[in-house]
């Protein structure tokens, strides 16, 4: 089946504006965790969704970052007021179950200039 | 805190020239060791999950083992396909969130 596809592939945006980055996961999957990775690390951890609430925003890094899941299937991460240190691809994963191993989308790469 | 800490940064290797990767990790109960591998431009790619100490897995040329405090990844007559960024993650304790470390991009020279 597909796997988890993510939307735009890149956005550009200036300082201060607002952006949306949209997340379908696979089918069936009822776990859903946003990622952020900079250039040479590793995704750091953002939130994660169990069904349509937010189980775990700890990684969220300040109240411009906010996520929903209204249904339960398609997430959306909204970012107000960007900074150019927003700049970093955004990563989205699901799974079936909180034990089982996450599945990756391609990222939306984002660059505030 | 969960930490992970991979090693080496980078590794060039020749075509069959078998080496390993290794991650250090330290975290309040362990429920999962997890590999996995990124081409550049694309999400990371689920390879492995190991759960305790001892446990081995193997796909292809790659085998993933497991102790108390690291995880290897050994690569077996490695292709340039094999090349690519190699994750080590950790699920620990109550957290549901993967804590990566900052991967060992691997090339693989004909």
């Amino acid at each position: 089946g597909a796997g988890v596809s993510q939307t735009p592939s890149n956005k550009v945006t200036e300082k201060g504006k607002y952006v949306e980055l949209r997340c379908d996961p696979i089918s069936g999957h009822t776990a859903l965790y946003w990622y952020r990775q900079s250039l040479g690390q590793g995704p750091e951890f953002l939130i994660y969704f169990q069904g349509t609430g937010a189980a775990d925003d700890s990684g969220l890094p300040n109240d411009r970052f906010f996520a929903v899941r209204p249904e339960g299937s398609v997430s959306t991460l909204k970012i107000q007021r960007t900074e150019r240190g927003d700049s970093a691809v955004y990563l989205c994963a699901s799974s079936f179950a909180l034990l089982n191993e996450q599945f990756f989308g391609p990222g939306t790469r984002l660059t505030v200039l | 805190e969960d930490q992970v800490t991979q090693s080496p940064e980078a590794l060039r290797l020749q075509e069959g020239e078998s080496s390993s990767l290794n991650c250090s990790y330290t975290v309040s109960g362990l429920r999962g060791l997890f590999w996995y591998r990124q081409d550049p431009g694309k999400g990371p790619e689920f390879l492995f999950t190991l759960y305790s100490a001892g446990e081995e897995k193997e796909k292809e040329r790659l085998k993933a083992t497991l102790t108390k405090k690291e995880s290897f990844l050994h690569i077996t007559a490695p292709k340039p396909e094999d090349s690519a960024t190699y994750l080590c993650a950790v699920e620990s304790g109550s957290a549901r969130q993967l804590t990566f470390g900052s991967g060992t991009q691997l090339t693989v020279l004909p």
